[in-house]
């Protein structure tokens, strides 16, 4: 399968709280992205961090890699409405090609 | 941060015309782009690779004939779907990698999508 795997698929959770998403993927990778897509749009680009990498924080994002276990997870912290979207991992090989995760969900209630 | 421009961004055709989607990288070049479809609900699943001067690397499963890709410069990539039928109506994404340094690490920057609808 060209996809990864997220999970959950679906997040819901009140404002203020945190949400963590996972992200497993295959093959080995040269580093890996984490987008926001809004309903119907195109994905804007959160967060890269290198296969070198353990752990990047951006903001109110926080993504950890474990490459021994070829797996990352975002959390955002102190979620707010505005953070409701899907947001996707995609793992790109040394060769340029990026593969996607399935995708999670997040609501976030007011 | 880097910008990736994709026209038009919604489009509805009858069944059987072809219907040619562009993709920008505006300041940045790109030699290579990437042609995505995502359907409702789903993720995006690559179609193409478009390589600036070469021909596409084409997805397995990914009809080269009925998805034609030019990538004629270093900022412009085009998709075409030919004699479109209901079952090709769906959401395509472009993206392009930014290996400039702009972003740093080779950054892929997407297009905020075409909605085909094919009646």
């Amino acid at each position: 399968s060209q996809q990864g795997e997220e999970d959950p698929q679906a997040l819901s959770i009140q404002e203020g709280e945190n949400a963590t998403m996972n992200c497993s993927y295959k093959t080995s990778i040269n580093n890996l992205q984490w987008y926001r897509q809004n309903s119907g749009r195109g994905l804007v680009h959160l967060i890269l961090i290198r296969s070198n990498e353990r752990e990047k924080h951006s903001g109110r994002l926080r993504v950890t890699l474990d490459t021994s276990k070829k797996s990352s997870s975002l959390l955002i912290t102190a979620s707010r409405a505005a953070d409701t979207a899907s947001y996707f991992c995609a793992s790109n090989t040394n060769a340029g090609k990026s593969t996607f995760g399935d995708g999670t969900t997040l609501t976030v209630k007011p | 941060g880097a910008v990736v421009s994709q026209h038009p961004s919604w489009v509805i055709c009858k069944s059987g015309t072809s219907v040619k989607i562009e993709c920008r990288s505006l300041d940045f070049q790109a030699t290579t782009m990437f042609w995505y479809r995502q359907f409702p609900k789903q993720s995006l699943m690559l179609m193409a690779t478009s390589n600036e001067g070469s021909k596409a690397t084409y997805e397995q499963g990914v009809e080269k004939d009925k998805f034609l890709i030019n990538h004629a410069s270093l900022t412009l990539s085009t998709l075409t779907v030919t004699s479109a039928h209901p079952e090709d109506s769906s959401f395509y994404i472009c993206s392009a990698r930014d290996l400039t340094g702009l972003a740093g690490a080779g950054e892929l920057f997407f297009g905020e999508g075409s909605r085909l609808t094919v009646l």
